[in-house]
Order: structure tokens, then sequence, then C-alpha cells
């Protein structure tokens, strides 16, 4: 079956735009994953979905971050005003049940801030 | 709180040798996972191995085995008969259990397989 889904793969955006990324999650997967790698470095995380529950926001940077996942399947980072420290690589994962233990992750969008 | 350390940025070595990775993590989680994961050039992160820290016995998939040491927080990643293929960024990584689920990984140790 498909994986996870990112898109769009890349973005730039000039300084102080809105962006949205987006994740299709493999199809019935309950958790997912929002998480942040900057050039050099191993991924961060940001927040945490399980269904449409919001249930983990306490890796987002700051207030300009925001994520959605209103019928528990799509998911919407968004980056509002974006600031040049935002440039990095946005990886999604979802994994099946509520406490599964393997993530499954989507290719990332790569987002450069100009 | 969860941290990961990888100390080593990049290795190589010839094809078909052995080669071991390292990792050192500290946690206040009394039940926890460990896991390898790896992250090809332009490819999309997969996992390689995975521990449960409950468990005393090592994991091992194919040619790919781990050497935990519990005590010493220590949670290394041996491959067996490398392969080209095996070029890639490898992240050490844990979580919690039971509602702590979000990783915490290290800064990840690019290996290079020459052949």
């Amino acid at each position: 079956g498909a994986g996870v889904s990112q898109s769009p793969r890349y973005k730039v955006a000039k300084r102080g735009q809105d962006v949205a990324l987006r994740c299709d999650p493999i199809s019935g997967h309950v958790s997912l994953f929002w998480y942040q790698q900057a050039l050099g470095q191993g991924p961060e995380f940001l927040t945490y979905f399980q269904n449409e529950a919001q249930l983990d926001k306490s890796g987002l940077p700051s207030d300009r971050f925001f994520a959605e996942r209103p019928e528990g399947s799509v998911s919407t980072l968004k980056i509002q005003r974006t600031q040049q420290e935002d440039s990095a690589v946005y990886l999604c994962a979802s994994t099946p049940g509520a406490h599964s233990y393997e993530q499954y992750f989507g290719p990332g969008t790569r987002l450069t801030v100009t | 709180a969860q941290t990961v350390t990888q100390s080593q940025p990049e290795m190589s070595v010839q094809e078909a040798e052995t080669v071991t990775l390292s990792c050192t993590y500290d946690t206040s989680e009394s039940n926890y996972y460990l896991f390898w994961y790896k992250q090809p050039p332009s490819r999309q992160m997969i996992l390689v191995i995975r521990q449960e820290a409950y468990k005393q016995q090592n994991a091992t998939e194919n040619r790919f085995s781990v050497n935990f040491q519990k005590a010493a927080k220590s949670f290394s990643l041996k491959i067996s008969d490398s392969q080209l293929g095996d070029t890639a960024m490898y992240f050490c990584a844990s979580h919690g259990m039971f509602g702590n689920e979000k990783l915490t990984f290290g800064t990840g140790t690019r290996l290079t397989i020459i052949p």
C-alpha cells in the first residue's frame, strides 16, 4: 500500500510569507507526528496527534507554528510569517495504533526561507 | 526528558566489512524503546532495528544487531557484511511508552561504504 506522503516536497518562501505543509499518513493510521530536521541535525519533535486530537504540541518553537488534523487523517502544518531560522526539512510520521512503536516516515518537505 | 548522543559524525568502511556505530542515551523513563533509523540520501527514514529496554536479549535483524548495555546507557549498532546500500545517515533514537511515543533523535552518523 501507499506510504506516508508529503506535499510539497520543496517550498521556497520569502521571509514573512505564510506556508502550509501537508501530510497524508498511511490510511487508517491513528497517530501522526511532525518533526523538524535542520541541516546536519537529527529530527526534533514538533507535535503529535491521536486521531483528530492534538495531544502534545510542546515542540512547536513559537506561536507562528500551528498544526491541525481535523478529520483524523490528513494533517497540515502551518507556519506564519516565516523566518530564516524556519528553513529545515519537515518530516511527518504515522503509526497504526495509539501506542505503536514503529513510526513510518514520509519523504519530508524541504522549506527554504529567503 | 530524554537525550541521545552520537559521537561519531562520520564513518567509512570497506564493503563486506563490519562496522559499529555508537550511541549513548539518558532518560527519566522507567520503560522505553531504543531505535536505529536509516536515512539514505534523498530518501525517507526507515526503521532498522528496535530494542525494548525491559528485554535483556540484544535485538538482531539479519545483518544488523545491537549491543544494549542498560546500566551504561549504551546502544550501539553493528552492521555485518556491509553493502553499498548501507550508505546512509544513521540516527539513534528513543521514546517512552504508553502515551509518550515522541522520538528523541541523536545528531546522526554518516556512514559510507567504500566499494
